[in-house]
């Protein structure tokens, strides 16, 4: 079955404790994303990439990184969390054509996040 | 800049009828991609539906069609048969289609779906 896999679902953490949260694809996509969804403002892209070892920030990237040393995996590193960061977290995958046409575009379980 | 514009207020259908969900966008880009997720109660976004701009026909995914139309940059959903199990938030999005563009999805604000039955 075709799916991108988001771990853990829920995570409850500390200012300041590192945490990551992993995101795994099957489909074979180059393209992979990261968008937090908070009520109110919708969802907001935080970081991308385009393939292995090729990302670059979104629209609200500050206090997050990301890696991309596989193509089926693309996890969000959150160095020192903080209360402002408590959202829903996607992570998402597209099949992505030469001519750019992106015409797939599959969304992970979520993660709710509550940092305190 | 990309814009999705989803103004309906929430809204109800009877099971087994039709409703149609509005989706409004702007865009100066000639390529780009339309998207409709449902989000259950449960949170996880379920992609529904997809149309290109350069597609002749409408787009169609089993109950769900896309109708779109392009002059007045509309990419309404429609949902046939409604079931009790549609009863959710839905979404529509768009991106870019350039080679070498970021294909960030720009989100709607969302429209509650509520089947009565």
């Amino acid at each position: 079955e075709a799916q991108v896999t988001q771990n853990p679902r829920y995570l409850i953490t500390v200012t300041g404790k590192k945490l990551t949260v992993t995101c795994s694809q099957n489909m074979n996509h180059e393209y992979m994303s990261w968008y937090r969804q908070d009520p109110g403002l919708g969802l907001r892209q935080i970081y991308y990439s385009m393939n292995v070892e090729v990302t670059d920030k979104g629209d609200v990237p500050e206090g997050y990184k990301v890696s991309r040393k596989e193509k089926r995996n693309f996890p969000l590193i959150l160095e020192s969390p903080s209360p402002n960061q408590t959202s829903l977290y996607f992570c998402a995958s597209s099949l992505r054509r030469t001519s750019g046409m992106n015409t797939e575009a599959f969304f992970g379980q979520g993660t709710r996040l509550t940092v305190v | 800049a990309q814009k999705i514009t989803q103004t309906q207020p929430g809204m109800f259908v009877q099971e087994k009828e039709a409703v149609t969900l509005d989706c409004t966008y702007d865009t100066s880009d000639p390529s780009y991609g339309l998207f409709w997720y449902k989000q259950p109660s449960s949170g996880e976004m379920i992609f529904l539906i997809y149309q290109g701009s350069y597609d002749q026909q409408n787009a169609t995914e089993g109950r769900y069609s896309l109708n779109f139309q392009k002059a007045r940059k509309s990419a309404n959903l429609v949902i046939s048969a409604s079931q009790l199990g549609d009863s959710a938030m839905y979404f529509c999005a768009m991106s870019q289609q350039n080679a070498g563009a970021n294909s960030k999805l720009t989100f709607g604000k969302g429209i509650t779906l509520s089947v009565r039955p």
